[in-house]
Parts: C-alpha cells; sequence; structure tokens
C-alpha cells in the first residue's frame, strides 16, 4: 500500500508571495491533518480535515487555510508568506475513526526568501 | 510552558547500550500517546501507539506511560547506530473530537558503532 504522498517536497518563495501544498492520503484513509515544524517551535498542528470539513484547527493565523476533496486529498495555502513560515510542513492521514494512527508524509520543505 | 516537554538532547551512546527516552505532560486529559521516529529530511514514522497506562514491547522497543506521573517513556533495547534519529512523543486526548496530536520537541539520539 502506498504511503502518504506530498507534492512538491522544495519550494523557495518570497515575501508576500502565496504558496499551496498537496498532500495524497494513504489509500482509504479518510482523515488529512497538516503540520508545521521548525527548529524552535518543533512540530505544531495546523488543522485536520475529514470528509471534506474541517474538524480541528491549531493556532495559526488565518492565513494559513486548507481544504480537502472528495477523493480526500487535500491541500493547505499560506497566504502573504513571511520569513517565519520557512519550515517542513508535514501532512498525516488516518482512517475515519477519532484518535487514529497517523502516518506521515514526507514533507514539503518550505524556504521564504 | 509547553503541554510537552522532551529533552533535546543530543544524547550519545555506544551500539548495544539500553536507551531510555521520556517525555513529561501537563495535560490530564491526554489518553493516546504514541512515539515516532524522524530521520534527518524526512517524515516522522510511528513507532509505538498506547491508550492509557500501561506497558507495550515492541521488538526492542518497549513504551511505558505512568498518567499519575504524567510521565512516558521509550526504552530501545541493544541500540544500533541506524537507530540515530530524533525521537519524537506525541499525545491526544478525549477532548479532541478528531486527530490532533500534541507533540514534544524531540530527542537527537546518536548510537555510535
Amino acid at each position: 500500500k502506498a504511503g502518504v504522498t506530498q507534492t512538491p517536497r522544495y519550494l523557495i518563495k518570497t515575501r508576500g508571495q502565496q504558496v499551496t501544498l498537496s498532500c495524497s492520503p494513504i489509500s482509504g484513509h479518510r482523515s488529512v491533518s497538516w503540520y508545521q515544524q521548525t527548529p524552535g517551535q518543533g512540530l505544531q498542528f495546523l488543522f485536520e480535515y475529514f470528509s471534506e470539513t474541517q474538524r480541528n484547527k491549531g493556532n495559526f493565523p488565518g492565513r494559513f487555510s486548507g481544504r480537502q476533496f472528495s477523493n480526500s486529498r487535500s491541500e493547505m495555502n499560506v497566504s502573504t508568506l513571511e520569513l517565519g513560515d520557512s519550515a517542513l510542513y508535514l501532512c498525516a492521514s488516518s482512517k475515519d475513526g477519532v484518535q487514529e494512527t497517523q502516518y506521515f508524509g514526507p514533507g514539503t520543505r518550505l524556504l521564504v526568501l | 510552558q509547553k503541554e510537552v516537554e522532551q529533552d533535546p538532547g543530543p544524547l550519545s551512546v555506544p551500539e548495544g547500550a539500553i536507551v531510555s527516552l521520556n517525555c513529561t505532560y501537563s495535560n490530564s486529559a491526554f489518553q493516546y500517546f504514541m512515539w515516532y521516529r524522524q530521520y534527518s529530511r524526512k517524515g516522522p514514522e510511528l513507532l509505538m501507539y498506547t491508550y492509557s497506562s500501561g506497558n507495550k514491547e515492541d521488538g526492542r522497543f518497549t513504551a511505558q506511560v505512568d498518567k499519575s506521573s504524567k510521565y512516558i517513556s521509550l526504552f530501545i533495547r541493544d541500540s544500533q547506530p541506524s537507530d540515530s534519529a530524533t525521537y519524537l512523543c506525541a499525545m491526544s486526548g478525549h477532548n479532541n473530537a478528531g486527530n490532533m496530536l500534541t507533540f514534544g520537541g524531540g530527542t537527537r539520539l546518536m548510537v555510535k558503532p
């Protein structure tokens, strides 16, 4: 069974631009969560989508948004990029239950210049 | 103060040693406890998943949860150089209607041949 895939793997943007990252979950998984990982703050929860609806949201500004499609694939968008948005963005998928085991993708490394 | 505290290390041990990794937490609502391993420039890989208190063993890995002390541990027996990675504890609770994980900052482990 294929794992979680994320595209692109690496991205360089400049301040003020926006970016869209994509995540394809494991087949049969309906929950997709997004996390930001930085050296200073570690892994922080951004949001979770389940059946095309946002089920949970972390403490991030409104510049961070996401969506999920009917095939469970998910995208996250960051508008008006700031230098501090440079991070590894990780996507994790799980089955349709609550508190299910989450499996992570390889991440998208975003550098904001 | 963070909800989940983890010594960042690095922890350096000789090959074959028993490794002990620990996390403390403050939120008594946490019921589900996980350990992830993350190699450099990769996504986290789930090692152990434990519900509530007690021990769980899987090969060379043993996870312990002491909810009364709000303390969890991961033991690695017969450590190998391939175990060199960052180990992240993660947890979630019944008060979360979804799949939102709170992570520790990670402990970097180096196993020397």
